[in-house]
């Protein structure tokens, strides 16, 4: 129950394209969902988050999509640049500042030119 | 804001010696620190939680005598690898959580190599 699902594995996406990546939980104590971005040697950034009462937050070219009857999440990268190229990774945590953050398994994504 | 620094940044270290990482909250008290370990090309491992001021606690699976940490103060958490051998290499990530504004932030991470 205390799993999120990530998918796909990896990505490959041409420059200016549309990159999907999508999650799902199981747990429904969780309401706080972050997508982080990770490039190689380097610790994760949060890119963007969301909470169960709103179904979609915009920043910039990230936008995530949440639908919580069906406990999935997914994170849409709009004009995808090269510079996108990493790892990113979901994450679902119940409210409270102790509350440890169940990671998915990460999806590489790949933007060519 | 809400930044978190994670020293060093790369460690090679010798067989049985022992290796300190230190994370500092930057611009904020944390009360709570998360200690993680990347495998390469895998997600993280959360390996215990680290509360000010208290014993940390431990993941199921994680040998709390090897892995070291002590959080003394809302600013410092440090992680203690214990008698090192090539299989503790690896990359490892502090976090702590922010509030709702930035969430959990982390730090740079700390790549490990013991030879």
């Amino acid at each position: 129950q205390q799993q999120v699902k990530q998918s796909p594995q990896s990505l490959i996406v041409q420059k200016g394209g549309i990159s999907i990546i999508n999650c799902a939980y199981e747990n429904t104590a969780f309401d706080y969902f972050p997508w982080y971005q990770q490039f190689p040697g380097k610790g994760p950034a949060l890119l963007i988050a969301i909470r169960p009462d709103v179904s979609e937050k915009k920043e910039g070219r990230f936008t995530i999509s949440f639908n919580k009857s069906a406990k999935q999440f997914s994170l849409h990268i709009m004009d995808s640049q090269p510079g996108d190229s990493a790892t990113y990774f979901c994450a679902a945590s119940p409210t409270g500042t102790a509350s440890k953050l169940t990671f998915g398994t990460g999806t590489r994504l790949q933007v060519t030119l | 804001g809400a930044v978190v620094s994670q020293h060093p940044s790369w460690v090679i270290c010798k067989s049985g010696t022992s290796v300190k990482i230190e994370c500092r909250s930057l611009d904020f008290q944390a009360t709570t620190m998360f200690w993680y370990r990347q495998f390469p090309k895998q997600s993280l491992m959360l390996m215990a939680t680290s509360n000010e001021g208290s014993k940390a606690t431990y993941e199921q699976g994680v040998e709390k005598d090897k892995f070291l940490i002590n959080h003394a103060s809302l600013t410092l958490s440090t992680l203690t690898v214990t008698s090192a051998h090539p299989e503790d290499s690896s990359f490892y990530i502090c976090s702590a959580w922010t509030g709702l504004g930035y969430g959990y932030t982390f730090g740079s991470g700390t790549r490990l190599t013991v030879v």
